[in-house]
């Protein structure tokens, strides 16, 4: 299993563009890129999923360069309601049961 | 609606009592996986199940059991063997061929 490494927390301001980079160096060739939101007191929701290059979706944006080592997460015009929890998740859709969740970044957007 | 439930949304445990959280969905998903969540801390798996009647044991199984009898549903027992149960449990499923998991709501485990 692919490891991730996300910042511990971020701060914002309403209205700013949120950039949230996941390092996962020993990624595999069969392995795709997951984000998930977690609110506190609720279970984490998915936001999006890539395996290279740009995703888009009418929540945020996913960037892979070519060599997949990395991804970043796009928030675009964060509000007060953004503020949660993020976690990178690298794994096989094919036969990777066993899941890895990080400590996430906590991202706190001010008024 | 389509979706996995959790209860109780909260459950109080007393001292050297074994306790069960249900979990179910309605998505037919062949995998569930039960995490555990302690405060500011991200999620660890206790036990997953890729199918009826077969599950494995994750990164924090001790003190806990589970069992999967039937496709929709994947009940943990807390144990008297878990000496620090406190915490946020989260059911989740998958489906086979997709990466993505579907959270339930959590229950909120207390010790008396």
């Amino acid at each position: 299993l692919a490891k991730t490494t996300q910042p511990i927390s971020m701060d914002s301001y309403e209205g700013q563009e949120v950039n949230i980079t996941c390092s996962h160096n020993n990624i595999a060739t069969n392995d795709y890129i997951t984000w998930y939101q977690q609110f506190p007191s609720q279970g984490p929701r998915f936001i999006i999923q890539g395996y290279k290059t740009k995703v888009t979706n009418e929540v945020a944006s996913l960037f892979i360069p070519a060599d997949r080592k990395s991804s970043t997460l796009s928030l675009p015009r964060v509000s007060l309601s953004d503020t949660a929890v993020y976690y990178c998740l690298v794994g096989d859709m094919n036969g990777g049961f066993k899941t890895i969740f990080g400590a996430g970044t906590r991202l706190f957007v001010k008024a | 609606d389509g979706g996995i439930t959790q209860s109780p949304k909260y459950l109080f445990r007393k001292e050297g009592q074994n306790v069960t959280l249900s979990c179910e969905q309605n998505l037919n998903h062949d995998a569930m996986y039960w995490y555990r969540q302690d405060p500011g801390q991200g999620l660890r798996l206790i036990y997953y199940s890729q199918i009826v009647n077969d599950f494995q044991k994750g990164d924090i199984a001790e003190g806990y059991s589970v069992s999967r009898e039937k496709k929709e549903s994947f009940p943990l027992t807390v144990t008297s063997a878990q000496k620090n149960p406190t915490a946020f449990y989260l059911c989740a499923s998958r489906q086979t061929d997709q990466e993505t998991q579907y959270f339930g709501p959590g229950t909120r485990l207390l010790v008396l």
